[in-house]
């Protein structure tokens, strides 16, 4: 069964850093594409970031650009997001999601992690 | 990166069909046929419902549909069912980035 869990979020102060991990199982996930989205309370999804199937290419959002790297380890069949200069606008659950079908859709989803950014 | 324009909410009576509307530009869902629709229940991760505009992944229901005209997309659900009450959420590929809609509460009265 195709599944993705996601790890290592919290509570942390502004201007520090994060880094939050993907676990994929059940697919060769070596041939496919990454995302991460975020979900802020209340708020609708917004795209953060990309990697293709052997890590060369990372496309991220304006909104994160310069402060957060994904990257992802295909031995360890796992997708991580180095979240750096965090602010309280990057509160939120993140989700990660496998690239599964043309047009960078999204075709199985974790559960997310949720990440604070608080004082 | 503007996000794609829908309507905050919808509803309809079950049984009845229900369409909800995606707008964006010729950057993204007017320049590609790469739009897809997702399901969230709260609290719960999306499932996608729909992509390439009009594909439906296996096991969903064909009472989802999806279609594109110019730059607007929309989601129909026919003959709706409780438990389609939820958020729906379209995205469209933009050129090495998505851009999600902010999404549309489907109520069933």
């Amino acid at each position: 069964q195709v599944h993705l869990v996601e790890s290592g979020g919290g509570v942390v102060q502004p201007g520090r850093s994060l880094r939050l991990s993907c676990a994929a199982s059940g697919f060769t996930f070596s041939t496919y594409g990454m995302h991460w989205v975020r979900q802020a309370p209340g708020k609708g999804l917004e795209w953060v970031a990309v990697i293709s199937y052997e890590g060369s290419s990372k496309y991220y959002a304006n909104s994160v650009k310069g402060r957060f790297t994904i990257s992802r380890d295909n031995f360890k069949n796992m997708v991580y997001l180095q979240m750096n200069s965090l602010r309280a606008e990057d509160t939120a659950v993140y989700h990660c999601a496998k690239d599964g079908v043309p047009g960078y859709g999204m075709d199985v989803w974790g559960q997310g992690t949720t990440v604070t950014v608080s004082s | 990166q503007s996000a794609l324009t829908q309507p905050p909410s919808a509803s309809g009576s079950p049984g009845q069909s229900v369409t909800i509307s995606c707008t964006g530009t010729s950057s993204d869902v007017g320049g590609y046929n790469y739009v897809s629709w997702y399901q969230q229940y709260p609290g719960k991760a999306p499932k996608l419902m729909i992509y390439e505009v009009s594909k439906r992944p296996s096991g969903v229901p064909d009472r989802f549909s999806g279609s594109k005209s110019g730059n607007t997309a929309s989601l129909t659900v026919s003959g709706l069912q409780a438990e389609d009450e939820a958020d729906y959420y379209c995205s469209s590929y933009a050129g090495s980035s998505v851009i999600f809609g902010g999404g549309t509460k489907l109520t069933v009265l």
